[in-house]
């Protein structure tokens, strides 16, 4: 049972334009939510997170956006560079447990930004 | 430089044979986590360890056997037990108890493949 959902396994788009990744979950337990990026044969990074007590959370040129309602969340890129091609998971939490973070992961979506 | 460290980053193995992957990490994280992904998948929780000494099962646990017995190490068994071996093994740690921003930091990897 996939409880975070990244339903595009790949997307394109123009250097310069906006990326927009999205991501769906359906356990009403998590509470912080998470974006990797990883490059092949590498470990993945940590790129920007959100508690669900905001709906959005901006750094440089990247913005994360919670739907609660929905169980919805999207990473915004903009504007999109040629580094930023990577397979991009998103992750969720259902909040510490006074001694770790289990993070359940997407399946992951392949961004392209093509010149 | 501070970080975690995964060897070997490729191994090949016999059916039959268990083989132990190796993860330290020098951040002084009490958690530490180990991960599979395989192509379509994402991040599958193996085993992770709050502390030292103690450590659970994550969602697809058999087959693979961890011990904690420092807080720098958390060696992954693979044994002849788990029927699809062949994948890119991730370990990672985290901040336990005070952490509130649930960021895993990764290694670069293991990929393990039987012959």
């Amino acid at each position: 049972d996939q409880q975070v959902k990244q339903n595009s396994p790949s997307l394109s788009v123009q250097e310069g334009r906006i990326s927009i990744l999205n991501c769906d979950y359906t356990n009403s337990m998590f509470d912080y939510f998470l974006w990797y990026k990883k490059y092949p044969a590498e470990g993945p990074t940590f790129l920007i997170s959100i508690s669900s007590i905001k709906d959005k959370n901006e750094d440089g040129r990247f913005t994360v956006f919670l739907n609660k309602s929905a169980k919805h969340l999207s990473l915004h890129i903009v504007p999109s560079q040629p580094g930023d091609s990577a397979v991009y998971f998103c992750a969720a939490s259902a909040g510490i447990t006074g001694g770790g973070n289990k993070l359940t992961f997407g399946t992951g979506t392949q961004l392209k930004v093509e010149l | 430089d501070g970080g975690i460290t995964q060897s070997p980053k490729y191994l090949f193995r016999k059916e039959g044979q268990n083989v132990t992957l190796s993860c330290e990490q020098n951040l002084n994280h009490d958690a530490m986590y180990w991960y599979r992904q395989d192509p379509g998948q994402g991040l599958r929780l193996i085993y992770y360890s709050q502390i030292v000494n103690d450590f659970q099962k994550g969602d697809i646990a058999e087959g693979y056997s961890v011990s904690r017995e420092k807080k720098e190490s958390f060696p992954l068994t693979v044994t002849s037990a788990q029927k699809n071996p062949t994948a890119f093994y991730l370990c990672a740690s985290s901040v336990a108890g005070t952490s509130v921003t649930g960021e895993l930091f990764f290694g670069e990897g293991s990929r393990l493949t039987v012959l």
